[in-house]
């Protein structure tokens, strides 16, 4: 099972560049990386997900390290609509049926005006 | 888009009394979750079912129980609530292994208070 660790929090100003960190050292080969957020007051929701090769979408870009033992999720213009709980979630359980979340921490996102 | 639909925001309750939550999917989803999250304990594993009449034990299960009659339908309940159980309840819905990604959709959340 993979083990996660990502910082307790960080700080951006509105429309810079945002870096999250996300260690995952004892991830297999074939686990997909999931990236999670949660705005104040919701349920988690779905950023990107990705396996090998960095990946893009509307929401936010993740990059992959050649050993898989980290990734980062950059969000290109913070706003602060984007302050949120942001999970790192390699799958640290599998069961019969498919992937098993199991949700840390997080890193929390303020987001400067 | 799938659509995960919890009954209630806010709930307050009496020690002692008989709770339900419910949660809603729309998208035919086997597999549905209730999480609850405390501050500082992120998202812990109460229930999960795998299909229609199918339960299987969280992390947390002591104290609660849970439902699932109809696919689309999956109930969280509180037998005797305590107030150790005040927290905010996070149900989910997943897809199934087999198809390319199989990830989460929660629900709003019910912050429930027993009172």
């Amino acid at each position: 099972d993979a083990k996660t660790t990502q910082p307790n929090s960080m700080e951006s100003n509105e429309e810079e560049p945002v870096h999250l960190p996300c260690n995952h050292s004892t991830i297999s080969g074939t686990d997909y990386i999931h990236w999670y957020r949660q705005l104040p007051s919701q349920g988690p929701e779905y950023v990107i997900h990705g396996l090998t090769s960095n990946v893009n979408n509307r929401m936010a870009s993740l990059a992959i390290a050649e050993d898989r033992k980290s990734s980062t999720l950059i969000l290109h213009r913070a706003t602060l609509r984007d302050a949120a709980v942001y999970y790192c979630i390699p799958p640290e359980r599998w069961d019969n049926y498919g992937q098993n979340f199991v949700f840390g921490p997080g890193t929390r996102l303020s987001v400067l005006p | 888009d799938v659509k995960v639909t919890q009954s209630s925001r806010y709930l307050v309750k009496r020690t002692g009394e008989k709770v339900f939550l419910e949660c809603v999917q729309d998208m035919d989803h086997e597999n549905m979750f209730w999480y609850r999250q405390d501050p500082g304990l992120g998202l812990r594993l109460i229930y999960f079912s795998y299909d229609v009449k199918m339960k299987e034990k969280g992390d947390i299960p002591e104290g609660y129980s849970v439902s699932r009659e109809k696919k689309e339908r999956f109930s969280l309940i509180l037998e005797s609530a305590s107030t150790n159980q005040t927290s905010m309840y996070l149900c989910a819905s997943r897809v199934t292994l087999g198809t390319a990604f199989y990830g989460y959709t929660f629900g709003s959340g019910t912050r429930l208070t027993v009172v």
